[in-house]
């Protein structure tokens, strides 16, 4: 049974075309939700982390929010250096010190 | 900034030989981990390392695999016996804090399996 499951597999934009990324998660015990970029051939690069419903942390274009139950990524008027795909992870109270992937969202910004 | 990073970026090898898959983790981390992830698939935890010691492993971590921290800054994994099955990108990842801190991940080593 997927615990975390990302949605939609995969996104196309056009330059300035806002859209939001979804997280769902059916972990108890919530300890931190981690949103990663990962460009082709590279390893994750950490963009933010969310300890609790209701927060909220931006990075320019970039804004993740947290609810008890998914987490959203929302790319305002992304720019073509905003493809990539965008990992969401867990780390709960029952899974030890891991992180716990979802299957992540291919997003291309087309200019 | 301090980043992960792995030796070599590509390793090619044939079935049944060893492997040993090379990271340097930031440098005042204690944590540290390899992830892999198979083309097309989920990222997914392989072992945590810490004081010296695995503190978890997940059920792929079998005995043909092993880590070891041989001095104050590198961190190796190494696949004895080598399978088709473990062609993949592995991912070294370190941090500061332990639990719920953002790791930091290398750049990864492509393992080709032939």
């Amino acid at each position: 049974e997927d615990q975390v499951t990302q949605s939609p597999e995969a996104l196309r934009l056009q330059e300035g075309e806002s859209s939001s990324l979804n997280c769902s998660y059916t972990v108890s015990g919530l300890r931190g939700l981690f949103w990663y970029r990962q460009d082709p051939g590279k390893g994750p690069e950490f963009l933010f982390t969310l300890y609790s419903a209701g927060e909220e942390k931006e990075k320019e274009r970039l804004k993740a929010t947290l609810t008890k139950k998914e987490s959203f990524l929302h790319i305002t008027a992304p720019k073509p250096e905003d493809s990539a795909t965008y990992l969401c992870a867990v780390h709960y109270k029952a899974a030890g010190n891991k992180l716990t992937f979802g299957g992540g969202t291919r997003v291309l910004v087309k200019p | 900034e301090p980043e992960v990073t792995q030796t070599p970026s590509h390793q090619v090898t044939q079935m049944g030989q060893e492997v040993i898959l090379r990271c340097v983790p930031i440098s005042n981390h204690l944590y540290f981990y390899w992830y892999r992830q198979i083309l097309g698939q989920k990222v997914e935890f392989l072992v945590s390392f810490y004081n010296n010691e695995i503190s978890e492993k997940s059920e792929i971590f079998d005995d043909q695999f092993s880590v070891e921290r041989p001095d104050g800054s590198n961190f190796t994994l190494k696949i004895r016996s080598t399978k088709l099955e473990d062609s993949a990108m592995y991912f070294c990842a370190s941090t500061d804090e332990g639990r719920a801190s953002p790791l930091h991940f290398g750049n990864g080593t492509r393992l080709t399996v032939t």
